[in-house]
């Protein structure tokens, strides 16, 4: 247990609907991060605040993505219209912003789009 | 952009040394990290290194050239909880681009 946790950890749903992921990082960690993973690749960087600044989101990441963390602490991922394609493994990661940016990452939702 | 390439697979026995190299192309560079990840679980943090030269932390070393874009991980002592993937990661300015991984499999 990295101290990152993520809800919930399964997900399936019907193409079409609207899901939403939670991420709470370690409480001294003020940088968060959202990647995507399937299988058999690396963890895909979706997007990263400092504290409740969103610095930087991929340019791979369609309009149907959309990430907040309102008061710097845990922090929402929210896809919408679900497409078949979207389902991965959605990992959190947090870190300090100074020093080296070792990342704890949680253990990650699981989405599966019927 | 940012783009990575190390060995999709490298096999190796109990007890050896393995090196997983890394190579990258990107427009901005602040480091790299290596990360493990076994079967159904998070990546973990191994290493990092800044500068060009050799890092070491107990089994593990990894290994910088920034001239070169190249880095690798090399592993000592191979045990068989050593069998996992690994990811190298450039570091830009706070955000990090991973490679696909290598799979490690570590035979008795």
């Amino acid at each position: 247990d990295t101290g990152v946790s993520q809800d919930p950890r399964h997900k399936i749903t019907k193409r079409g609907q609207n899901v939403t992921f939670r991420c709470d990082p370690i409480s001294e960690h003020n940088r968060l991060y959202w990647y995507r993973q399937t299988l058999g690749q690396g963890p895909e960087f979706l997007t990263y605040f400092q504290n409740e600044a969103q610095l930087e989101k991929s340019r791979l990441l369609s309009d149907r993505f959309s990430a907040e963390r309102p008061k710097g602490s845990f922090s929402t991922l929210e896809i919408q219209r679900t497409e078949q394609g979207d389902s991965a493994m959605y990992l959190c990661a947090s870190s300090l912003s100074q020093g080296v940016n070792e990342q704890f990452f949680g253990p990650g939702t699981r989405l599966t789009v019927l | 952009g940012q783009s990575l390439e190390q060995p999709s697979e490298v096999t190796a026995v109990e007890g050896a040394i393995v090196q997983i190299n890394c190579t990258y192309q990107t427009s901005g560079f602040y480091g790299l990290s290596w990360y493990q990840q076994h079967d159904g679980g998070a990546p973990t943090f191994l290493s990092y290194n800044a500068l060009d030269g050799l890092e070491e932390t107990g089994r593990f070393s990894s290994f910088l050239s920034r001239s070169d874009s190249y880095g690798y991980l090399l592993l000592q002592e191979l045990q068989m909880k050593d069998s996992a993937s690994y990811f190298c990661a450039v570091e830009d300015a706070g955000k990090s681009t991973f490679g696909d991984g290598t799979t490690l499999t570590v035979k008795p």
